[in-house]
């Protein structure tokens, strides 16, 4: 099976701007989290989709949202960026049963400058 | 979810287990222990998790104490390609509590 998979891998942009970014969970899997990761405030989690409804949310303000499609492939918006969200955001998928386990995708490091 | 308490840095020759420590004293009776690892710029990858028996798998070993409140993640033969940070988690295995929460994790140092 393909791993979870993100894109773009690196993003430079501009304090203002937006950006969303990508992710497709591995086949059959039909939940998506998003975590942000920085140094300072390590993995924090952002959102979970299941089934293109949002279940979980962090404590992340409405600047960043996200939806899931119908073949679960999931993105992530973050509308007027600020220099502290420079970070590796990072998806993860899980088919969402029991127990399951949440695979990680390789990430995306977004660089505001 | 408990909070994890981990030591900040390891280091562990290259060849030889090596013993991760986790407290976790206020983990509840439905809550697992996972364990993830993350390698320099790449995302959380699992380990290993388990409830309240001993768990081995192809990476690594799970010895958690009988009343629940720590354990440790071993690498039998530790090799460069895991110096990484080692974080431990718990979690319950609610169907739709995908919330992970990661602390700071161990910087496991693997020296040659």
């Amino acid at each position: 099976k393909a791993g979870v998979t993100q894109t773009p891998r690196y993003l430079i942009k501009t304090r203002g701007q937006q950006v969303t970014l990508s992710c497709s969970p591995i086949s059959g899997h039909r939940s998506v989290s998003w975590y942000q990761q920085t140094p300072g405030q390590g993995l924090q989690f952002l959102f979970e989709y299941f089934s293109e409804t949002q279940r979980n949310k962090g404590n992340f303000p409405g600047r960043f949202s996200g939806r899931q499609f119908s073949n679960s492939r999931s993105e992530m918006n973050v509308s007027t960026l600020e220099l502290g969200d420079s970070a590796l955001y990072l998806c993860a998928s899980s088919s969402s049963g029991p127990g399951d386990e949440q695979f990680f995708g390789p990430g995306t490091r977004l660089t505001v400058l | 979810d408990a909070k994890t308490t981990q030591p900040t840095s390891m280091d562990c020759a290259e060849g030889r287990a090596a013993n991760l420590p986790c407290n976790h004293s206020t983990i509840s009776g439905n809550e697992y222990v996972y364990w993830y690892r993350q390698i320099h710029s790449q995302g959380p990858q699992y380990i290993i998790h388990g409830l309240k028996n001993n768990e081995t798998n192809e990476m690594a070993s799970l010895i958690i104490t009988e009343d629940r409140k720590s354990s440790t993640l071993i690498l039998p033969h530790a090799t460069l390609r895991d110096t990484a940070v080692y974080y431990c988690i718990v979690r319950r295995e609610n169907f739709g509590n995908e919330k992970l929460t990661f602390g700071t994790g161990t910087r496991l140092t693997i020296i040659p």
